[in-house]
């Protein structure tokens, strides 16, 4: 079964700074990966989206890196601002299945 | 579009008394999924539809929870009876295909039983 596990739980940075937020799962064998936010109070708003095939995928200050092999993504976010604090959540795929889900990265930009 | 479809936002309800919550999803999406997030478990599935037909219930935690999806616009999930132990918020999601293609999620219903 498949297990994705988010560390840190929780994060605050001060404004500026770039960060790093892990992800990594159990089962090596999936379709793809994306990453979300979410916003107190809100539903969650896809940010990216990794084929296995591929190594990384960028959209403005972030990017996102796949590593199939050791089970593990990374979300990059530069130049940290207040309105990047949400939590961010890692969510995984094997294909006609349902996206498994971490439980999410709070974290606090600082201005 | 309007995106994924959710009502209502807010339910407060006794317990015993059956809860409705409603979704429409994306036009054009086949694929349409019911989450409950809590604190202590995060975002848990309860079931998925491809193309109007319940695909994977496995999710569903109890008897007294029941989702239907009668169109491709239209989806409930019933809870009856309900019990404290469900408040949760509740969301609804869509996509063009399970689990190939970017979800897009409602709102959700904040369930909360007394």
């Amino acid at each position: 079964k498949q297990e994705v596990t988010q560390i840190p739980a929780a994060l605050s940075v001060p404004e500026g700074e770039n960060l790093v937020l892990n992800c990594s799962f159990t089962d090596s064998a999936i379709y793809n990966l994306q990453w979300f936010r979410q916003d107190p109070g809100k539903g969650l708003t896809s940010l990216l989206l990794i084929q296995s095939s591929q190594r990384e995928q960028t959209s403005g200050r972030l990017n996102a890196s796949l590593d199939k092999s050791s089970g593990r993504s990374t979300l990059y976010i530069a130049a940290s601002q207040p309105g990047d604090s949400a939590t961010y959540l890692c969510a995984v795929s094997a294909g006609n299945t349902p996206l498994v889900f971490g439980k999410g990265t709070r974290l606090s930009v600082i201005a | 579009d309007a995106g994924v479809i959710q009502s209502p936002r807010h339910e407060v309800t006794e317990m015993g008394q059956e809860v409705t919550l409603r979704c429409k999803p994306i036009s054009g999406h086949n694929s349409l999924f019911w989450y409950r997030q809590t604190m202590m478990r995060g975002l848990e599935l309860l079931i998925y539809f491809n193309n109007n037909v319940p695909i994977d219930d496995s999710g569903m935690p109890e008897d007294r929870f029941s989702a239907k999806m009668p169109n491709a616009s239209f989806s409930t999930l019933k809870i009856q009876p309900s019990e404290p132990r469900d408040s949760a918020v509740y969301f609804c999601a869509s996509s063009l295909a399970s689990g190939t293609d970017t979800q897009y999620f409602g709102p959700g219903t904040r369930l909360t039983v007394l």
